[in-house]
């Protein structure tokens, strides 16, 4: 399968914890991009990468959430001291060029008790 | 504000006929649009996209209708099958990122 991979696919952990979620692009996809889907909604954009250097941050991105591409090729992002607003599936995406579609992977599903 | 949004949140039709989604947009600046299909537990799947300086394309048994003027997306299934049941966004790029309508749920009755 050479589709967008993201792990874990489930993440429950107590609120106040660090997570970490891991996405492996289509080789070769130079754009990196970050999401985050609530129950009913469509995908909030996050953040995106461009090889390893991050371009644009949303607003939704506080200062606990980052995200690093360091090589170019895989992504991690972390959420410090999660909250209960956190809970949410998680979604990355890459694309090769600015004006081609985007290609999901089927995201992490994070709840915090 | 600028919004991607769907005038209907749900479309119920017959296994067989033709579903016609739509969607409206506001931001005049997108100069991309994608139709995307998410079934439960997964991640958007592309369907198919459509650059501003065209108002119409074809793919297997979907097509894609823009009309800049009204700031309307459709995207038509031919012969919708069951396995076409799923939550339709449409998106909109602007500058660097996709801006995501809330979704429409299409269900097919067999």
């Amino acid at each position: 399968d050479t589709g967008v991979s993201q792990n874990p696919r489930h993440k429950i952990t107590k609120r106040g914890q660090n997570v970490t979620f891991r996405c492996d692009p289509i080789s070769e996809h130079n754009r990196l991009y970050w999401y985050r889907q609530t129950l009913g909604q469509g995908p909030e954009f996050l953040t995106y990468f461009q090889n390893e250097a991050q371009l644009e941050k949303s607003r939704l991105l506080s200062d606990r959430f980052s995200a690093e591409r360091p090589k170019g090729s895989f992504s991690t992002l972390e959420i410090q001291r999660t909250e209960q607003g956190d809970s949410a599936m998680y979604l990355c995406a890459s694309s090769p060029l600015w004006d081609q579609p985007q290609h999901f992977g089927d995201g992490t599903r994070l709840s915090i008790l | 504000g600028e919004s991607v949004g769907l005038h209907l949140p749900t479309l119920s039709v017959q296994e067989g006929d033709n579903s016609i989604i739509n969607c409206a947009y506001s931001n005049s600046a997108s100069d991309y649009f994608i139709w995307y299909k998410q079934e439960s537990g997964k991640g958007p799947q592309f369907i198919i996209d459509i650059r501003s300086n065209m108002d119409k394309r074809q793919g297997q048994r979907v097509t894609v209708l823009l009309n800049k003027t009204v700031k309307h997306l459709s995207l038509q299934i031919a012969a919708t099958q069951p396995g076409d049941s799923a939550v339709y966004f449409c998106a909109e790029k602007a500058n660097s990122k996709l801006t995501f309508g809330k979704g429409i749920t299409l269900s097919v009755r067999p």
